[in-house]
């Protein structure tokens, strides 16, 4: 059975904190992506990556880096977390198109 | 403009059929996806269909393509409470990249 999976489902963090958001997936995919959803503006493409050590801005990088050291792990982090950045944040790899999502992680920055 | 427009909520009674519509946003988007995001868990791909073809049935689901008018239609026959879930639509455009909609709250009473 493939597998997407997220490290953390709830985090809670202070404003200013670094915040590390895992994703492992088990499908040997070259391409993994991160969004965030939000309710009324659906999922917006914040990093990809389609190989290892490899990254792309996509449509909201700021605020956000990434990391791709292995071909199956691809990080999300927030230097410094800001209170506009609690959202759920969706992993996934696969080709455009056809992606395996993980379950998410839901970040709350108070 | 350049969003994925759908309507954020739609309730049906179980039983029935539910409809759910998208206008997407670049008439040279060669697929169009549904995907299914069930309470507390990630995006599933439910279905998708190729810019050449107008319809697209699998057991319960019709997807219909019309290009002219940029509007993609999902239908789901006999809704059942187990379909209660976040509808989104998504096209592939650029050849590479991807655009999801707001995505349809979906609701089956009993």
């Amino acid at each position: 059975d493939v597998k997407v999976t997220q490290s953390s489902r709830y985090l809670v963090k202070r404003t200013g904190e670094k915040v590390f958001l895992e994703c492992v997936q088990d499908m040997d995919h070259e391409n993994m992506f991160w969004y965030r959803q939000d309710p009324g503006l659906g999922l917006r493409l914040i990093y990809f990556s389609y190989d290892v050590k490899m990254k792309e801005k996509g449509d909201i990088p700021e605020g956000y880096s990434v990391s791709r050291e292995k071909k199956e792990r691809f990080s999300l982090i927030l230097e410094s977390a800001s209170t506009n950045q609690t959202s759920m944040y969706l992993c996934a790899s696969g080709d455009t198109g056809e992606l395996f999502f993980g379950e998410g992680s839901r970040l709350t920055v108070l | 403009g350049e969003d994925v427009e759908q309507s954020l909520f739609l309730s049906v009674r179980e039983g029935d059929s539910s409809v759910i519509n998208c206008t997407y946003t670049d008439s040279s988007s060669t697929y169009l996806y549904w995907y299914k995001q069930e309470p507390g868990a990630g995006l599933q791909l439910l279905t998708y269909i190729f810019s050449n073809m107008d319809m697209k049935q699998d057991q319960r689901l019709t997807v219909l393509l019309n290009k002219k008018d940029k509007h993609l239609s999902l239908r789901i026959a006999d809704t059942q409470t187990g379909d209660s879930a976040i509808y989104f639509c998504a096209e592939v455009y650029n050849n590479n990249d991807m655009r999801f909609g707001a995505g349809t709250r979906l609701t089956v009473k009993p």
